[in-house]
């Protein structure tokens, strides 16, 4: 398997641009999280989805976040319109069940760099 | 979930066992302890998890004390690529959703 496949790795933008972050999971999960980086903040949950559905988003900073999930292998967390606070790695993970305990595999991020 | 504490940093030798310690005093009976581990400039990686007995895999062994107040990650034989942030993790299994609250984790430096 490939793991979670994240894209763009890299993304540099200028602020008030949207920014659309992806996400592919790994086949077989059906739970879904998005979580944001920074020194200042360590690693925060945003949201996750659990079978497509968003179940927690409690974590998202503003209205200028929204995150989607139209099918089982893709979502997409998207920053409209960008800020500088808004740099950070994002990472995507999934995992095979929402409950229980079984582990979560994250992607390798997006580095997200708003000027 | 409850909170954990751990050690900002520690430093071992090379092929040296390392401990790992964590905090849980305010664990409640359904919270399992998970290790993760996030390597420079990637992902956090899943290491152990476990309940009540002391657990064992490929990557460490996972100590957990009697009153579950709390727990060692125990890395046998350090090697550079161990260098890492190691991150203590409750959740509890009545929680609906998988959710992992990370805090500050253990910065492990490896010395040649």
């Amino acid at each position: 398997d490939a793991g979670v496949i994240q894209s763009p790795r890299h993304e540099v933008t200028e602020m008030g641009q949207e920014v659309t972050l992806r996400c592919k999971p790994i086949s077989g999960h059906n739970s879904l999280f998005w979580y944001r980086q920074t020194m200042m903040r360590g690693l925060e949950l945003l949201i996750y989805f659990n079978n497509n559905v968003p179940i927690d988003d409690s974590g998202m900073p503003e209205d200028r976040f929204s995150a989607k999930m139209p099918n089982a292998s893709f979502s997409t967390l998207k920053i409209q319109p960008s800020e500088p606070r808004d740099s950070a790695v994002y990472f995507c993970a999934s995992s095979r069940t929402s409950g229980g305990n079984n582990e979560q595999f994250f992607g390798p991020g997006t580095r997200l760099t708003v000027l | 979930d409850a909170k954990t504490t751990q050690p900002n940093s520690m430093e071992s030798n090379e092929e040296e066992p390392v401990h790992l310690p964590c905090n849980h005093s305010t664990i409640s009976g359904t919270d399992y302890i998970h290790w993760y581990r996030q390597l420079p400039s990637q992902g956090p990686e899943y290491v152990i998890h476990g309940l009540t007995s002391n657990v064992n895999n490929r990557m460490a062994s996972l100590a957990i004390a009697e009153d579950r107040k709390s727990s060692t990650l125990i890395l046998h034989r350090a090697t550079l690529r161990d260098a890492a942030v190691y991150y203590c993790i409750l959740r509890d299994v009545r929680n609906a959703g998988n959710m992992l609250t990370f805090g500050g984790g253990t910065r492990l430096m490896v010395k040649p």
